[in-house]
Order: structure tokens, then sequence, then C-alpha cells
């Protein structure tokens, strides 16, 4: 089976410009989570998604930052505009969301530089 | 920001040696897994627990969920240069069935042949 698909894999953008990172889940997974990756902060959840609607975005850092789920097999995490404290590596993940024990499934991220 | 204490923060060990990680924390748990991070890639899930006491393994790794379900252990024998990579204990809160989880700060572990 394939797992979760993240695409780009790598984003360098100039500061100031639109990003745009996309996330295929597991096929059947309900829930879908976007992380974000730092040195400093370790794993931080953005936002996460139960069958297409966010429960939780308390974790998006500002309202440069949004996320949607159109489908069950699709979803996006925009930056606009991007600055250079938002260079990370941005994690998808889906699981079996609403089943009690369900652990997560990561994607291999997308590594985003903004210059 | 993690909530969770974990440690060691690296090891240096030679191949053919034990490893043994713990995660901490102040709040109650019901799942505590344990993932592994390679270079350019995602968490991979190694081991997941779901109640106090158990202690479960996958091949050469072992983890326990602690009785207090304030904390888990991971011993990984025999160490193999593949065993190289970062491995991050996860906890997810008793009220949250979401499968949002907190995340330690992960443990590097480095093997030399």
């Amino acid at each position: 089976d394939a797992g979760v698909i993240q695409s780009p894999r790598h984003e360098v953008t100039e500061m100031g410009q639109e990003v745009t990172l996309r996330c295929k889940p597991i096929s059947g997974h309900n829930s879908l989570f976007w992380y974000r990756q730092t040195m400093m902060r370790g794993l931080e959840l953005l936002i996460y998604f139960n069958n297409n609607v966010p429960i939780d975005d308390s974790g998006m850092p500002e309202d440069r930052f949004s996320a949607k789920m159109p489908n069950a097999s699709f979803s996006t995490l925009k930056i606009q505009p991007s600055e250079p404290r938002d260079s990370a590596v941005y994690f998808c993940a889906s699981s079996l969301g609403g089943q009690g024990n369900s652990p997560l499934h990561f994607g291999n991220g997308t590594r985003l530089t903004v210059t | 920001g993690q909530q969770l204490n974990q440690s060691p923060q690296s090891m240096f060990i030679q191949e053919g040696e034990d490893v043994s990680m713990n995660c901490t924390s102040s709040s109650i748990f019901n799942t505590w897994l344990w993932y592994k991070q390679e270079p350019g890639e995602g968490p991979v899930l190694l081991i997941a627990l779901y109640k106090a006491g158990e202690l479960t393994s996958n091949g050469r790794l072992t983890a326990q969920f602690g009785i207090t379900r304030k904390d888990s252990f991971l011993n990984i024998s025999a160490s193999i240069p593949s065993d190289v990579g970062i491995y991050f204990c996860a906890g997810q809160l008793t009220t949250d069935s979401w499968g949002k989880l907190q995340f330690g700060a992960g443990t590097q572990v480095v093997v030399t042949p």
C-alpha cells in the first residue's frame, strides 16, 4: 500500500512568496494532520482534520498559514506571504481517527527554505 | 512545544551494544508510541503501547508502558549500524480520541562499527 504522499519534497522560495504544500493521506484514513519540525521546537502539530473538517487549528502560527482538505484524498497547507522563519520540514500524517487508539503514519515531508 | 521529557538527547554506541532511552511526562497518557526517523524521511512507527504495564517487543526492540501511565522506555538490543536515527516517544492524551500526540524531543542514536 502507498503511504502518505507529500509534494514537493523540497521547496526553496523567496520571502514574500506564496508556498503551497500538498498531501495525499493513506486511502481509508479519515484523520489528517500537518506537523512542522525544526531543530529548536521539534515536532509541532499545526492543524488536524477529521472527515475533511478542521478540528483543531490552534497550532497554526498565524494568519499567514491556512490549510484545506477539499476531499478525503487531498489536503494543502499554504503560507502567504512566506517568511524566513517559516523554514522547516513540514510533515503530513494520517490515521484512522475516531477509533480510539490509531497511530499516525507520516509522509516523508517537505523541506521548505525561505530566503 | 513538547511536554514530554525524553532522555538521553543523544547516544554514541558501538555495534553490538544495547541501547536504552525513556520518556516521562507530568500528564497521564492512554497510549505511548515510539517512532524512528531517518534522514530525509518522516517518522516511522516502531511500537505502540495501549495498556499500563504492557511490555511489547518488535524484533530487537522492546518497549514498556509505565504503570503510572506517565512514562515509557525503549530498548534496542545488539545494535547494528542501521539502527542509526532519531527515536521519538509520543503520548496520546487520555481525553483525546483523534490521534493527537505529544512528541518528545528525540534521542539521536549513532552506532559505530
